[in-house]
């Protein structure tokens, strides 16, 4: 069972907004940045989003994040095909000290 | 452009040893901006860290509390690489293992650069 907490699935239709939550806690979200990373099938994960809601370069500013307390959210905007993919959301965790992910949430384009 | 290199077996036999290596390009693996991870994807397990090394004056390495004894992950300075050696494997550790980057960005870090993702199963 992960530590960090996502829905499974969520959908929408082209042109869309989609928003996916992590849940955590206080030693992991609630005290450490959010990172996002999203894995189209049967490739490496990508880093989408880093420091709760800074996108690296590459990534299209319909990706945005936001943390507040001890949840975070990643939104795409403007929903397009090539989106349907897994995204993971990801912190540190001072209680385990190390990296802990959450189980992913599979974006479906309808 | 920074690019990481997985190689190693992808079957392994229970209670042996797993060994995979990471060859970095474009980067260096002594670098003080920068640490060296390994991480692992299971459908039972999701996506799971395992530990990293990184070098500030010193080698340093950090794992995770649920591997630690089982696992080491070493540097390579003269090959530019590194390696992760997992012992007493079990069919649990079946996963695809992934080497990664961890830079710093503005106040936090990221794993920007992964390497292919190597499949490994653990079976007799």
């Amino acid at each position: 069972q992960s530590v960090l907490t996502q829905p499974p699935s969520a959908s929408g239709t082209p042109g869309q907004r989609v928003t996916i939550f992590c849940f955590g806690s206080s030693s992991n979200i609630g005290t450490n940045n959010v990172n996002w990373y999203q894995q189209l099938p049967g490739t490496a994960p990508k880093a989408l989003m880093y420091q709760n809601n800074q996108r690296p370069s590459g990534v299209p500013d319909r990706f945005s994040g936001s943390k507040s307390g001890t949840s975070a959210s990643l939104a795409i905007s403007g929903l397009q095909s090539e989106d349907e993919a897994d995204y993971f959301c990801a912190t540190w965790d001072d209680g385990l000290n190390g990296y802990v992910f959450g189980a992913g949430t599979k974006v479906t384009v309808l | 452009q920074v690019q990481l290199r997985q190689s190693g077996p992808g079957l392994v036999k229970p209670s042996q040893t797993l060994s995979l290596t990471c060859a970095i390009s474009g980067d260096r693996v002594s670098s003080k901006s920068a640490a060296w991870n390994w991480l692992r994807q299971s459908p039972s397990r999701g996506l799971e860290w395992l530990g990293r090394t990184y070098y500030r004056s010193k080698w340093h390495r950090d794992y995770i509390v649920s591997v630690e004894g089982r696992i080491t992950i070493n540097p390579d300075t003269p090959k530019n690489q590194f390696s992760l050696h997992f012992n007493s494997v079990t069919p649990d550790d079946t996963a695809v293992y992934y080497c990664a980057r961890e830079v710093y960005l503005g106040t936090s870090t990221s794993f920007d650069i992964w390497g292919q993702g190597i499949l490994v199963t653990v079976s007799s």
